[in-house]
């Protein structure tokens, strides 16, 4: 079935340095994929999309590109704040209706000192 | 414009009760899906309403039930509870035909 594998964490980052969060998937046809971010004691918020390969999606300085050829959509910013602190989750969704459930991974928490 | 909301906040309950979550979708959305999220986990896929009717189902026991109202409201409930059942319950709302989800901020649900 369906799928979504992250980079295990906790990360740990001192604030301004280059974050990268892995994130790959399996799945048949072209699945629409996101990036959603949890703070603490709140929900998912949406970060970023892509529904297409070689899509790029981008928000509040994140980044990410969807790879069919390598079934990636790896999480990048070029320097993270304090206030980036939260837990950050891969998705993907077989359709662009509705009707299809996302299936999320597992989560990568990332911590930024100052 | 209020997003999704979720009630009550918080809730302990004791293993063998029942429960009941409440969701309001984002306003203009008429489809509402249902979480599970254990600690430290993603969220896993309950189960998914639109026009009253359950559409879609995730691996989860028939202990799992839910409704959706004319309004586009939905409640969660869950009969028998065990230990395991303790978890964030998210509901989200989409339009249909359209992405992405919209969650709320969930309710944490602890059973001692």
């Amino acid at each position: 079935g369906d799928s979504v594998t992250q980079m295990e964490g906790p990360v740990t980052l001192s604030e301004e340095a280059f974050l990268t969060i892995n994130c790959t998937y399996t799945a048949t046809g072209y699945p629409s994929l996101f990036w959603y971010v949890q703070y603490p004691g709140e929900g998912l918020q949406l970060l970023l999309k892509a529904t297409k390969a070689d899509d790029k999606g981008s928000n509040k300085g994140f980044e990410a590109t969807y790879r069919k050829e390598t079934t990636s959509f790896h999480l990048e910013k070029g320097s993270v704040q304090v206030s980036d602190s939260a837990v950050y989750f891969c998705a993907l969704k077989r359709g662009e209706t509705s009707y299809d459930k996302v299936i999320f991974g597992p989560g990568t928490s990332l911590s930024v000192i100052p | 414009d209020a997003g999704v909301t979720q009630s009550p906040t918080h809730l302990i309950k004791t293993r063998g009760q029942q429960v009941t979550l409440r969701c309001s979708p984002k306003s203009g959305h008429d489809t509402v899906s249902w979480y599970q999220q254990a600690l430290g986990q993603g969220p896993q896929f309950i189960f998914q309403y639109y026009e009253e009717e359950e559409r879609q189902r995730g691996n989860f026991p028939d202990r799992f039930s839910g409704h959706q109202f004319p309004n586009y409201s939905s409640e969660l409930n869950v009969n028998a509870l065990l230990l395991g059942d303790s978890a964030l319950y998210l509901c989200a709302s989409s339009p249909e035909g359209r992405s992405p989800q919209h969650f709320g901020d969930g309710t944490r649900l602890s059973i001692l």
